[in-house]
């Protein structure tokens, strides 16, 4: 089946580590995304890519970085930088253009906390 | 920049009756497109609905509809004969026309009672 994967589900990290969160797409869309969730405040944009090896800020990307060097890959690293990185995180995609405006396709979601 | 504002952090409503959840955005742009996504609990988040916003007639997707006031900038979600299946959190989003960088509202959390 087509969809998003999201890994890991629960993620538990010391305050100075940096971890990446995993996310893996098999519907050949060429924009994906990062939202962080917290209560309350909706889903906000980390960082998003419109296509291969180019991506862009977007409203929260500070202490945050990603990479996209594949179309179906967009891991999400959370550095020592991010100052409160306890949250829900969203990865999602899409296919600009195609007269589906707005419409992402999320995964499942990965639930990061700090100790 | 655009704002989305869900005035309602939570909502019940008992089965098979209706309920309406409100959204109210902010923009000086004249095109553009409104969405409902729905969150169950530890499911993935779905498109459940969208408007553009150069269509007068409300969206209508079998028990979900709209109303779409666009000089009062406002965007309801009706839920027609709720069923359990329809608990979940509910965001309304906005997006221009290109791009898809959808802004999200802080959800309203809808709990749907037997």
């Amino acid at each position: 089946d087509g969809g998003i994967t999201q890994s890991p589900k629960y993620l538990f990290r010391k305050e100075g580590q940096n971890v990446t969160l995993s996310c893996e797409q098999n519907l050949n869309h060429d924009a994906m995304y990062w939202y962080r969730q917290d209560p309350g405040q909706g889903l906000r944009l980390i960082y998003y890519s419109q296509i291969v090896n180019d991506f862009q800020k977007g409203d929260i990307a500070e202490g945050y970085s990603v990479s996209r060097e594949k179309k179906e890959s967009f891991p999400l690293t959370v550095t020592s930088a991010q100052k409160n990185p306890t949250a829900f995180y969203l990865c999602a995609s899409s296919t600009p253009g195609t007269g589906r405006t707005g419409e992402l396709f999320f995964g499942e979601g990965s639930r990061l906390t700090v100790l | 920049a655009q704002t989305v504002t869900q005035s309602q952090p939570e909502m019940s409503v008992q089965e098979a009756e209706t309920v309406t959840l409100s959204c109210t955005y902010d923009t000086s742009e004249n095109n553009y497109y409104l969405f409902w996504y729905k969150q169950p609990p530890s499911r993935q988040m779905i498109l459940v609905i969208r408007q553009e916003a150069y269509k007068q007639q409300n969206a209508t997707e079998n028990r979900f509809s709209v109303n779409f006031q666009k000089a009062a900038k406002s965007f309801s979600l009706k839920i027609s004969d709720s069923q359990l299946g329809d608990t979940a959190m509910y965001f309304c989003a906005f997006c221009l026309n290109a791009g898809n960088m959808l802004t999200f509202g802080g959800g309203t959390r809808l709990m749907v009672k037997p």
